[in-house]
């Protein structure tokens, strides 16, 4: 199957600093990239999903000014999480789309991050 | 609104047979997922089902009704690695997939 890489895996990080989380598609052209948060024992909720080379579509409630997202070629997408805050702390997940059979996503390892 | 309800937790016991229901009310209909997620893990893709009927891969089952807007998963010869969250997702008219809160299903010897 498909693979999609996350980096980092985990993140521990000083309130008010910004983290850069990378995703990745290793073995096939993403043509939509989609951006999840999970909380404990919450199911997925989806944050924002990008087309290459386009901005990306934000859901409600999400702004788009804190989590910056940039899907810069078919294999790579980055969130940012400008100024966070402990509230921010989340387990955040990429997935990937291209031409599977069903068009199921694919997702990375997630990236547990941690704001102090 | 567009509403995915399945079972919050199951429990079942090693080598037998569970059924993880779901059932879904959605603007459109382009085909239903399940994912299986370990405690700390992404979810990984296990079944689509687009057209009625049951689709059989392996000891993992997934079936389709349209007109009832039901679906389950079907897991045999349970196995203890089986213990994770399953979740479903229908993919709606706009092809934006709606998922469900996902079922904590628990293994005991």
């Amino acid at each position: 199957g498909a693979v999609v890489s996350q980096h980092p895996s985990w993140v521990i990080c000083k309130s008010g600093t910004s983290v850069k989380i990378e995703c990745r598609s290793l073995d096939f052209q993403a043509t939509t990239m989609f951006w999840y948060r999970q909380f404990p024992k919450q199911s997925l909720m989806l944050m924002a999903t990008s087309n290459e080379g386009s901005k990306a579509t934000y859901e409600q409630g999400v702004e788009k000014d804190k989590f910056l997202i940039n899907h810069a070629s078919l294999t790579l997408s980055t969130l940012t999480v400008t100024s966070a805050h402990p509230e921010d702390s989340s387990f955040y997940i990429c997935s990937a789309a291209g031409l599977a059979e069903y068009n199921e996503q694919f997702f990375g390892p997630g990236t547990r991050l941690t704001v102090l | 609104g567009q509403n995915i309800d399945q079972p919050t937790e199951m429990t079942a016991t090693e080598g037998a047979i569970v059924q993880i229901n779901c059932t879904y009310q959605t603007s459109g209909f382009n085909g239903l997922f399940w994912y299986q997620q370990h405690a700390g893990e992404a979810p990984t893709f296990l079944s689509y089902n687009v057209l009625d009927g049951l689709e059989e891969k392996g000891r993992f089952s997934s079936f389709l009704s349209r007109s009832k807007g039901y679906s389950y998963l079907l897991l045999k010869e349970l196995q203890m690695k089986d213990s994770a969250s399953y979740l479903c997702a229908v993919k709606d008219s706009n092809y934006q997939l709606i998922w469900g809160a996902g079922t904590k299903l628990i293994i005991k010897p």
